[in-house]
């Protein structure tokens, strides 16, 4: 089974620019969660959908934007880049949420990286 | 605030057992986690302790949780030149949002 995908791997960006990031979670997977990760320092949680509804927002500016499809697949949108988003974009993917649920561990992908100049 | 706060750097010698600490805030974490990762690549889950338990054993890894001190560690047995890479430590909220240390770089003298 393909573990979750990420696209595209790299991609340069030019400060102001908008970028679109995808996600396919495992199959079977029903939340999708985001996670920036800067060079050198924890991921850090940007957004989780589940069942196509957004379920949590970590503390990102309105900039981050994501949605996710009817197939489960994810995109991950920011806009007017900063310097400062340049990071490893990384998509979790997992059967449920929620304390108590079985099968809830996240799976990674090989995640995005965005290099804003 | 959550928080989870990790020591950055572990050196270790072939064959010697590696023991990466964790220590963390949320007193309503759910699930502890592991991850690693190496130079390039995305996280990989190595092992999880649900937050009832004290210890978990997974062929060379042992969790060890003690809840009151909210601490958590990670032993590697046997540690191989191939276990070098940055171990995370993550905590996850009600609804598996997760938290994370910035991260232990374990390095494997041969």
């Amino acid at each position: 089974d393909a573990g979750v995908t990420q696209s595209p791997t790299h991609l340069i960006k030019t400060r102001g620019q908008h970028v679109t990031l995808r996600c396919s979670p495992i199959s079977g997977h029903k939340s999708v969660s985001w996670y920036q990760q800067v060079l050198g320092q924890g991921p850090q949680f940007i957004f989780q959908y589940y069942e196509k509804e957004e379920r949590g927002r970590g503390n990102f500016p309105d900039r981050f934007s994501a949605r996710q499809f009817p197939n489960y697949s994810s995109e991950l949108n920011v806009n007017a880049l900063l310097l400062g988003d340049s990071a490893l974009y990384l998509c979790a993917s997992s059967q449920h949420i929620g304390q108590g649920a079985p099968n809830t561990e996240a799976f990674f992908g090989q995640g995005t990286r965005l290099t804003v100049v | 605030g959550e928080d989870v706060e990790q020591s950055l750097f572990l050196s270790v010698r072939e064959g010697d057992s590696s023991v990466i600490n964790c220590t963390y805030t949320d007193s309503s974490s759910t699930y502890l986690y592991w991850y690693k990762q190496e130079p390039g690549a995305g996280l990989q889950l190595l092992t999880y302790i649900f937050s009832n338990m004290d210890m978990k054993q997974d062929q060379r890894l042992t969790v060890l949780l003690n809840k009151k001190d909210k601490h958590l560690s990670l032993r590697i047995a046997d540690t191989q030149t191939g276990d070098s890479a940055i171990y995370f430590c993550a905590e996850s909220n009600t609804l598996d949002q997760l938290t994370f240390g910035k991260g232990t770089k374990l390095s494997v003298i041969p």
